[in-house]
């Protein structure tokens, strides 16, 4: 399957400052990305929707000043966690979004958030 | 009602069994249909994709897709306890929208 690199795998910052994580697809070009957050053991949580060139579109409740989206090419998109709290500590993933006849959707690996 | 429903579990098999995990779905224009395994504390992985009606089997894996009744399955044969994760289904909606399901946790027991 076609490979989505995520970095970095796991983060710990300080409470107030901002992480950057950034989301590539490697062999393919991808219009579209997606950015999850998950707690342990619950669910997949959908935060935004990322287009290419494009402002980023938010799920109800994500805070678009908070977490900052940016998609400026094919193959690469990035979350900035702003002014981070411990209560943003959590698991974020994003997708990567196959334009082929038969759509597709891969994962990167994931980035452990922790903030102290 | 939600757009992709799966049963929580845990499903727990043993060893060598058939397991089971089904998916219904609330879209009847969907196009499309997925199977992803997360592991704790890992990113889903993909592992089955199925379009049309039917069956279609990789390895020890057999999608199962019926459009009628809007019902999506997943066969593992020979479970092993590697096989222990959450299963994720998911839908390519007629909204071209993936939409997953909460996921089924899976436990094989040795």
């Amino acid at each position: 399957g076609a490979v989505v690199s995520q970095h970095p795998s796991r983060v710990i910052c300080k409470s107030g400052t901002s992480v950057k994580i950034e989301c590539r697809s490697l062999d393919f070009q991808a219009t579209t990305m997606f950015w999850y957050r998950q707690f342990p053991k619950q669910s997949l949580m959908l935060m935004a929707t990322s287009n290419e060139g494009s402002k980023a579109t938010y799920e109800q409740g994500v805070e678009k000043d908070k977490f900052l989206i940016n998609h400026a090419s094919l193959t690469l998109s990035t979350l900035t966690v702003t002014s981070a709290h411990p209560e943003d500590s959590s698991f974020y993933i994003c997708s990567a979004r196959t334009v082929t006849t038969n759509e597709k959707l891969f994962f990167g690996s994931g980035t452990q958030l922790s903030v102290l | 009602q939600k757009e992709v429903e799966q049963n929580s579990g845990p499903l727990s098999v043993p060893e060598g069994a058939i397991a089971s995990l089904n998916c219904t779905y609330s879209d009847r224009g969907s196009q499309s249909f997925f199977w992803y395994r997360q592991y704790s504390g890992k990113s889903p992985e993909l592992i089955m994709f199925i379009y049309s009606n039917g069956d279609k089997e990789d390895g020890r894996f057999t999608a199962q897709l019926n459009k009628a009744s809007q019902y999506v399955s997943l066969l593992i044969r020979d479970s092993q306890p590697s096989d222990s994760a959450t299963y994720l289904c998911a839908a390519f909606t007629s909204g071209q929208n993936f939409v997953f399901g909460p996921g089924t946790r899976l436990s094989v027991l040795p």
